[in-house]
């Protein structure tokens, strides 16, 4: 079994670029794909990427993902930042060993 | 549309049973697995069980917390995915989604639904 940290919050300014990361316990971060969701206050879960840097129909491109494996971590970039990208962010990947479905705790972006 | 819409959710005792229902729409809904992820007040999400889609087997898998007492069933005519949850216990008290996965077998959840809260309480 792994975990997935990601930091509890982060903020920048409109216009800005901001990097959120998430960081595999153990095994490699490029065994299983990585996907990351975006949840507003008050709103379900939307996903803004799939498969590592994937982004589905109508995610703006302002939104990319990477992974490293140097850092066994993955990221999720927001360029052109705008005050209704203020949202907890979620990363998620797929756990071989059990089966099972692995979220990180979740990063609360601020736009201000 | 592609939609998802989640029914069943409501206050029940600890102990007791509960059933979930996920109605999809706007997709062929067979081609895919399905989901449900929870997220208590408060907290973040929580991944708690997947279908395969029939293709793949119709297998299901589930988080520790909630092996042996969740059970995830589809109806593939109906468009509809099943939570059954049996001896309810206060720490799952929580918003469940359902949520289709971009295919039929892996974990890269795509579509959710808005939601269904359900609370253990006596």
């Amino acid at each position: 079994n792994f975990m997935l940290t990601q930091p509890h919050s982060v903020s920048e300014s409109p216009g800005k670029t901001v990097t959120i990361s998430c960081t595999r316990s153990s095994g490699s971060i490029a065994s299983n794909y990585v996907q990351w969701y975006q949840q507003r206050p008050g709103s379900s879960p939307t996903t803004v990427i799939y498969e590592d840097n994937q982004r589905p129909s109508g995610v703006p491109d302002r939104f990319s993902g990477s992974i490293d494996s140097s850092s066994n971590s993955a990221s999720l970039t927001i360029s052109g930042l705008k005050t209704e990208d203020e949202a907890d962010y979620y990363c998620q990947s797929y756990d071989s060993s059990n089966h099972g479905g692995v979220f990180g705790g979740g990063t609360k972006l601020t736009v201000l | 549309e592609v939609q998802l819409v989640e029914s069943g959710g409501g206050l029940v005792q600890p102990g007791r049973s509960l059933r979930l229902s996920c109605t999809a729409s706007g997709f062929t809904f067979g081609d895919y697995a399905m989901s449900w992820v929870r997220q208590a007040p408060g907290k973040g999400l929580e991944w708690v069980g997947f279908i395969r889609s029939k293709a793949y087997g119709g297998t299901t898998e589930y988080a520790a917390s909630v092996k042996g007492r969740f059970t995830i069933s589809r109806d593939d005519s109906k468009s509809i995915a099943y939570l059954q949850m049996n001896s309810l216990k206060t720490e799952d008290t929580a918003v469940y989604y359902c949520t289709s996965c971009r295919d039929g077998y892996s974990y890269a959840f795509d579509i959710w639904g808005q939601g269904t809260m359900v609370t253990v309480s006596s």
